[in-house]
């Protein structure tokens, strides 16, 4: 809930702007990636995922996009809506692993 | 379909005491998962079970043991809770064993131990 808030990335946002959402993940190795959007007081949702095989890929309304040179994954959510705001965690995976790693998270704050 | 359901919702303990925290899956799900999320920490996992019948150990799993009692549900028992372990847990599970692909999460359950 709110407690997950502190001390976290914050992104401030008008509503109708386009957000950036970003992520340095750890393992150069991780082949695998997902976005999740967690609201307060709820359990973290699935957004979108992306293979290492993959550079971009486009969902309903959000985008991500990943650079394996430099171990960087975006989010970027279009006309962002006071809906929107959340924490954002991005996670990784090796293939055939049962378990993913997370980041640490960023909170989306949309304005109306 | 309920998806992930766990419980209780709050807990308060003092320090010493035992519970279990309890987690059912309804979707037929082959993994499941615990972790924990502090302030600032993103979620650690606790303890994991790639299928029915087997557990392993996570990032964090000292203090906590884990029982798989059957495919649908996955508990998590503090022995002895320490003020260390406040914090929101959260179960998971996911379709297929031996892979972490789209991951379903509980509402959590808000754990201060005093």
């Amino acid at each position: 809930g709110e407690s997950v808030g502190l001390h976290l990335p914050t992104l401030s946002v008008q509503e109708g702007d386009n957000s950036i959402i970003n992520c340095a993940y750890s393992n150069s190795a991780s082949d695998y990636f997902i976005w999740y959007k967690q609201e307060s007081g709820k359990g973290p949702q699935f957004i979108i995922d992306i293979r290492s095989n993959m550079d971009k890929r486009q969902g309903q309304r959000v985008t991500v996009l990943l650079n394996k040179t430099v171990k960087h994954l975006s989010l970027q959510i279009a006309a962002t809506q006071p809906g929107d705001s959340a924490v954002y965690f991005c996670a990784e995976t090796l293939s055939g692993y049962s378990t993913l790693t997370f980041g640490k998270g960023t909170m989306l704050l949309v304005s109306p | 379909n309920a998806g992930v359901t766990q419980t209780p919702k709050f807990q308060v303990l003092k320090t010493g005491q035992s519970m279990t925290l309890q987690c059912a899956q309804d979707m037929n799900h082959n993994s499941m998962y615990w972790y924990r999320q502090d302030p600032g920490m993103g979620l650690r996992l606790i303890y994991y079970s790639a299928s029915e019948g087997t557990t392993d150990k996570g990032e964090v799993p000292n203090g906590y043991n884990v029982s798989r009692l059957n495919k649908r549900e996955f508990s998590l028992r503090l022995e002895s809770a320490a003020p260390s372990q406040t914090s929101v847990y959260f179960c998971a599970s996911s379709l297929r064993q031996g892979l972490a692909y789209e991951q379903y999460f509980g509402p959590g359950t808000r754990l201060t131990v005093t």
